[in-house]
Protein backbone atom coordinates (compact mmCIF):
# COMPACT_ATOMS: atom_id res chain seq x y z
CA UNK A 1 0.00 0.00 0.00
CA UNK A 2 1.49 3.51 -1.19
CA UNK A 3 2.23 5.78 1.85
CA UNK A 4 2.97 9.29 1.10
CA UNK A 5 4.84 12.14 3.52
CA UNK A 6 5.25 15.31 3.68
CA UNK A 7 7.96 16.96 5.65
CA UNK A 8 8.01 19.59 7.44
CA UNK A 9 3.93 19.46 8.11
CA UNK A 10 4.09 23.74 8.27
CA UNK A 11 6.73 26.19 7.66
CA UNK A 12 7.49 29.40 8.11
CA UNK A 13 9.81 31.51 6.43
CA UNK A 14 10.63 35.35 6.05
CA UNK A 15 10.10 36.48 2.40
CA UNK A 16 12.98 36.44 -0.27
CA UNK A 17 14.41 32.64 1.53
CA UNK A 18 15.27 30.05 -0.55
CA UNK A 19 13.03 26.63 0.54
CA UNK A 20 12.96 22.99 0.07
CA UNK A 21 9.48 21.05 0.76
CA UNK A 22 9.88 17.12 0.97
CA UNK A 23 7.79 14.12 0.06
CA UNK A 24 8.62 10.14 0.44
CA UNK A 25 6.71 7.70 -0.75
CA UNK A 26 6.96 3.86 -0.13
CA UNK A 27 6.34 2.39 -3.50
CA UNK A 28 8.19 3.13 -6.31
CA UNK A 29 6.16 1.50 -8.89
CA UNK A 30 4.90 4.79 -10.19
CA UNK A 31 3.86 6.59 -13.33
CA UNK A 32 4.33 10.24 -11.96
CA UNK A 33 4.40 12.54 -9.02
CA UNK A 34 2.51 15.90 -9.26
CA UNK A 35 3.63 18.98 -6.96
CA UNK A 36 0.00 21.08 -6.38
CA UNK A 37 -0.76 24.29 -4.51
CA UNK A 38 -3.37 24.42 -2.24
CA UNK A 39 -4.91 28.01 -0.80
CA UNK A 40 -7.22 28.02 1.80
CA UNK A 41 -10.86 26.58 0.99
CA UNK A 42 -9.91 26.50 -2.76
CA UNK A 43 -9.41 23.96 -5.38
CA UNK A 44 -5.71 22.30 -6.48
CA UNK A 45 -3.47 24.11 -8.93
CA UNK A 46 -0.72 21.99 -10.12
CA UNK A 47 2.40 23.22 -10.30
CA UNK A 48 4.73 20.72 -11.34
CA UNK A 49 4.46 17.21 -12.92
CA UNK A 50 7.50 14.56 -13.44
CA UNK A 51 6.72 11.25 -15.00
CA UNK A 52 8.65 8.45 -13.68
CA UNK A 53 11.02 8.61 -16.46
CA UNK A 54 12.41 11.60 -15.76
CA UNK A 55 14.20 13.57 -12.38
CA UNK A 56 13.45 16.92 -12.57
CA UNK A 57 10.80 19.46 -13.62
CA UNK A 58 11.32 23.11 -13.56
CA UNK A 59 8.92 26.91 -13.92
CA UNK A 60 10.19 29.73 -12.95
CA UNK A 61 11.17 29.79 -9.89
CA UNK A 62 10.07 26.25 -8.94
CA UNK A 63 12.22 22.94 -9.26
CA UNK A 64 11.02 19.76 -8.56
CA UNK A 65 12.83 16.57 -8.31
CA UNK A 66 12.67 12.93 -8.48
CA UNK A 67 14.44 10.14 -7.19
CA UNK A 68 12.47 6.86 -7.72
CA UNK A 69 14.83 4.73 -6.08
CA UNK A 70 14.95 6.21 -2.97
CA UNK A 71 11.30 6.76 -3.01
CA UNK A 72 12.04 10.81 -2.81
CA UNK A 73 10.62 14.08 -4.48
CA UNK A 74 11.72 17.55 -3.35
CA UNK A 75 9.89 21.07 -4.47
CA UNK A 76 12.31 23.72 -4.30
CA UNK A 77 10.98 27.19 -4.14
CA UNK A 78 13.17 30.64 -4.96
CA UNK A 79 13.11 33.50 -3.62
CA UNK A 80 9.96 32.78 -1.93
CA UNK A 81 7.26 35.71 -1.32
CA UNK A 82 4.34 36.05 0.32
CA UNK A 83 2.40 35.35 -2.41
CA UNK A 84 3.72 31.85 -2.38
CA UNK A 85 2.06 31.16 1.28
CA UNK A 86 -0.52 28.06 0.38
CA UNK A 87 -0.46 24.58 1.40
CA UNK A 88 1.54 22.45 -1.12
CA UNK A 89 0.15 19.07 -1.58
CA UNK A 90 2.36 15.67 -3.32
CA UNK A 91 0.67 13.25 -5.25
CA UNK A 92 2.14 9.84 -6.22
CA UNK A 93 0.09 8.17 -9.21
CA UNK A 94 0.79 4.63 -9.14
CA UNK A 95 -2.41 2.49 -9.59
CA UNK A 96 -4.04 5.17 -7.63
CA UNK A 97 -3.05 8.59 -6.71
CA UNK A 98 -2.15 8.86 -2.94
CA UNK A 99 -1.78 12.25 -2.03
CA UNK A 100 0.11 13.74 1.14
CA UNK A 101 -0.92 15.56 4.31
CA UNK A 102 0.75 18.72 3.08
CA UNK A 103 3.23 21.40 4.04
CA UNK A 104 1.42 24.68 5.29
CA UNK A 105 3.94 27.38 3.50
CA UNK A 106 3.76 30.89 5.50
CA UNK A 107 6.00 33.59 3.69
CA UNK A 108 6.31 36.64 5.81
CA UNK A 109 7.29 39.95 4.69
CA UNK B 1 -4.20 22.57 -20.99
CA UNK B 2 -6.75 19.90 -20.35
CA UNK B 3 -10.26 21.41 -18.15
CA UNK B 4 -12.49 19.79 -15.56
CA UNK B 5 -15.10 21.15 -14.15
CA UNK B 6 -17.11 20.74 -11.69
CA UNK B 7 -21.50 21.90 -10.13
CA UNK B 8 -22.22 23.47 -8.11
CA UNK B 9 -19.03 25.18 -6.96
CA UNK B 10 -20.74 25.31 -3.57
CA UNK B 11 -24.16 23.59 -2.12
CA UNK B 12 -26.28 23.63 0.80
CA UNK B 13 -28.70 21.42 1.50
CA UNK B 14 -30.34 19.83 4.87
CA UNK B 15 -29.92 16.45 6.44
CA UNK B 16 -31.71 13.96 4.98
CA UNK B 17 -31.88 15.01 1.68
CA UNK B 18 -29.83 14.05 -1.44
CA UNK B 19 -27.02 16.12 -3.52
CA UNK B 20 -25.74 15.30 -7.08
CA UNK B 21 -22.02 16.68 -7.95
CA UNK B 22 -21.41 16.67 -11.32
CA UNK B 23 -17.76 16.65 -12.80
CA UNK B 24 -17.33 17.04 -16.13
CA UNK B 25 -14.12 16.84 -18.87
CA UNK B 26 -14.48 19.59 -21.18
CA UNK B 27 -12.46 19.67 -23.72
CA UNK B 28 -11.64 15.78 -23.74
CA UNK B 29 -12.80 11.87 -23.05
CA UNK B 30 -12.25 10.58 -19.99
CA UNK B 31 -12.71 6.69 -19.07
CA UNK B 32 -11.80 7.02 -15.65
CA UNK B 33 -12.79 9.65 -13.14
CA UNK B 34 -11.58 9.70 -9.50
CA UNK B 35 -13.79 11.34 -6.43
CA UNK B 36 -12.34 12.74 -3.21
CA UNK B 37 -12.69 14.38 0.12
CA UNK B 38 -11.08 16.89 1.65
CA UNK B 39 -11.89 17.02 5.70
CA UNK B 40 -10.75 21.13 7.07
CA UNK B 41 -6.74 21.45 7.25
CA UNK B 42 -6.83 17.42 5.97
CA UNK B 43 -5.38 15.90 2.80
CA UNK B 44 -7.32 14.31 0.07
CA UNK B 45 -8.80 11.05 0.41
CA UNK B 46 -9.72 8.96 -2.55
CA UNK B 47 -13.34 7.76 -2.65
CA UNK B 48 -13.85 5.90 -5.59
CA UNK B 49 -12.67 5.32 -8.79
CA UNK B 50 -15.72 5.92 -12.08
CA UNK B 51 -15.54 3.94 -14.64
CA UNK B 52 -17.44 5.00 -17.75
CA UNK B 53 -19.75 2.12 -18.46
CA UNK B 54 -19.21 0.09 -15.65
CA UNK B 55 -19.79 0.50 -11.91
CA UNK B 56 -17.23 2.56 -9.34
CA UNK B 57 -14.83 0.63 -7.77
CA UNK B 58 -15.45 2.01 -3.88
CA UNK B 59 -12.14 2.66 -1.80
CA UNK B 60 -12.47 0.96 1.52
CA UNK B 61 -14.59 2.12 3.90
CA UNK B 62 -16.19 3.94 1.63
CA UNK B 63 -20.31 3.97 1.61
CA UNK B 64 -21.21 2.95 -2.37
CA UNK B 65 -24.91 2.98 -1.07
CA UNK B 66 -24.18 6.65 0.44
CA UNK B 67 -22.12 7.88 -2.43
CA UNK B 68 -23.85 6.88 -5.77
CA UNK B 69 -21.43 7.27 -8.66
CA UNK B 70 -22.77 7.21 -12.05
CA UNK B 71 -20.27 7.33 -14.99
CA UNK B 72 -22.28 7.43 -17.90
CA UNK B 73 -21.08 9.00 -20.61
CA UNK B 74 -16.99 9.65 -21.33
CA UNK B 75 -17.28 13.43 -20.75
CA UNK B 76 -19.94 13.41 -17.13
CA UNK B 77 -19.07 11.79 -13.90
CA UNK B 78 -21.75 12.19 -11.15
CA UNK B 79 -21.51 11.68 -7.28
CA UNK B 80 -25.01 11.58 -5.20
CA UNK B 81 -24.69 11.51 -1.74
CA UNK B 82 -27.48 10.00 -0.25
CA UNK B 83 -29.47 11.23 2.61
CA UNK B 84 -26.47 13.53 3.73
CA UNK B 85 -25.95 14.15 7.08
CA UNK B 86 -23.78 17.22 8.78
CA UNK B 87 -20.39 14.64 8.65
CA UNK B 88 -20.79 14.55 5.14
CA UNK B 89 -19.82 17.86 4.98
CA UNK B 90 -16.36 18.37 3.33
CA UNK B 91 -15.09 19.28 0.00
CA UNK B 92 -15.13 16.80 -2.91
CA UNK B 93 -12.72 16.99 -5.95
CA UNK B 94 -13.18 15.08 -8.67
CA UNK B 95 -10.26 14.51 -11.37
CA UNK B 96 -10.30 12.74 -14.35
CA UNK B 97 -7.73 10.85 -16.66
CA UNK B 98 -6.69 12.16 -20.14
CA UNK B 99 -4.45 9.38 -21.83
CA UNK B 100 -1.27 10.59 -23.81
CA UNK B 101 0.86 8.84 -25.78
CA UNK B 102 1.95 5.60 -23.37
CA UNK B 103 1.02 7.73 -20.32
CA UNK B 104 -1.24 9.48 -18.63
CA UNK B 105 -1.99 12.67 -17.05
CA UNK B 106 -5.12 13.67 -14.46
CA UNK B 107 -6.86 17.34 -14.31
CA UNK B 108 -8.59 18.01 -11.78
CA UNK B 109 -11.86 19.94 -10.76
CA UNK B 110 -11.99 23.13 -8.37
CA UNK B 111 -14.16 21.02 -6.09
CA UNK B 112 -17.24 21.40 -4.98
CA UNK B 113 -17.77 22.54 -0.74
CA UNK B 114 -20.78 20.65 0.62
CA UNK B 115 -22.37 22.02 4.02
CA UNK B 116 -24.88 20.13 5.17
CA UNK B 117 -27.03 21.74 7.97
Amino acid sequence: KQEVTQIPAALSVPEGENLVLNCSFTDSAIYNLQWFRQDPGKGLTSLLLIQSSQREQTSGRLNASLDKSSGRSTLYIAASQPGDSATYLCAVTGFKTIFGAGTRLFVKA
Amino acid sequence: GAVVSQHPSRVICKSGTSVKIECRSLDFQATTMFWYRQFPKQSLMLMATSNEGSKATYEQGVEKDKFLINHASLTLSTLTVTSAHPEDSSFYICSAILLIGGGNEQYFGPGTRLTVT
